[in-house]
């Protein structure tokens, strides 16, 4: 099993639609987790981490599962501007690794 | 924020010239830096792992001669690639990760061409 595994999409949601992405690691002692966000020919920039209480930025929740060993993001109220590759970020992998999931396209039309 | 400039963003080389890629943390320590490579419409896949003042870890693959890297630094990992052939041509990322936190910051990028 791949230490991190992503769907990798592409999501084709409309605009206003709420859309949810997991994200399954293998590794039940990773430490810290993370949702990335890469736009075409750029780095990823951080979106937010995940904590196990869960966290909440404006749109966007994510979540960790630590009993299924998963994490989402879940945007609500999609924009444009949301169009993107988002990469789930697992940090203390078997080797102590940045781990990252191939990453999941969503691309939010008019 | 805590911020990580690698240089250069862009270089073309002529096929078996080394070109070397510098990964710097301005304002802060980092113990740990990951070097990453994202072949086009594909995931970043991560080569090594580097370690200040010891030998980097290369994931499974990577071919530690002929990426090279050195972080003789809290503050700088450098990777070389050697011999540089057309395949080469791929997007390269950095990483560094503050010293007492996990959260990863990266570098913008560097997009080698290799002609």
């Amino acid at each position: 099993r791949k230490e991190v595994e992503q769907d990798p999409g592409p999501f084709n949601v409309p605009e206003g639609a709420t859309v949810a992405f997991n994200c399954t690691y293998s590794n039940s002692a990773s430490q810290s987790f993370f949702w990335y966000r890469q736009d075409c020919r750029k780095e990823p920039k951080l979106l937010m981490s995940v904590y196990s209480s869960g966290n909440e930025d404006g749109r966007f929740t994510a979540q960790l599962n630590r009993a299924s060993q998963y994490i989402s993001l879940l945007i609500r109220d999609s924009k444009l501007s949301d169009s993107a590759t988002y990469l789930c970020l697992n940090y203390g992998g078997s080797q102590g690794n940045l781990i990252f999931g191939k990453g999941t396209k969503l691309s939010v039309k008019p | 924020g805590a911020v990580v400039s690698q240089h250069p963003s862009r270089v073309i080389c002529k096929s078996g010239t080394s070109v070397k890629i510098e990964c710097r943390s301005l304002d802060f320590q980092a113990t740990t830096m990951f070097w990453y490579r994202q072949f086009p419409k594909q995931s970043l896949m991560l080569m090594a792992t580097s370690n200040e003042g010891s030998k980097a870890t290369y994931e499974q693959g990577v071919e530690k001669d002929k990426f090279l890297i050195n972080h003789a630094s809290l503050t700088l990992s450098t990777l070389t690639v050697t011999s540089a052939h057309p395949e080469d041509s791929s997007f390269y990322i950095c990483s560094a990760v503050r010293q007492g936190y996990t959260e990863a910051f990266f570098g913008q990028g560097t997009r080698l061409t290799v002609v």
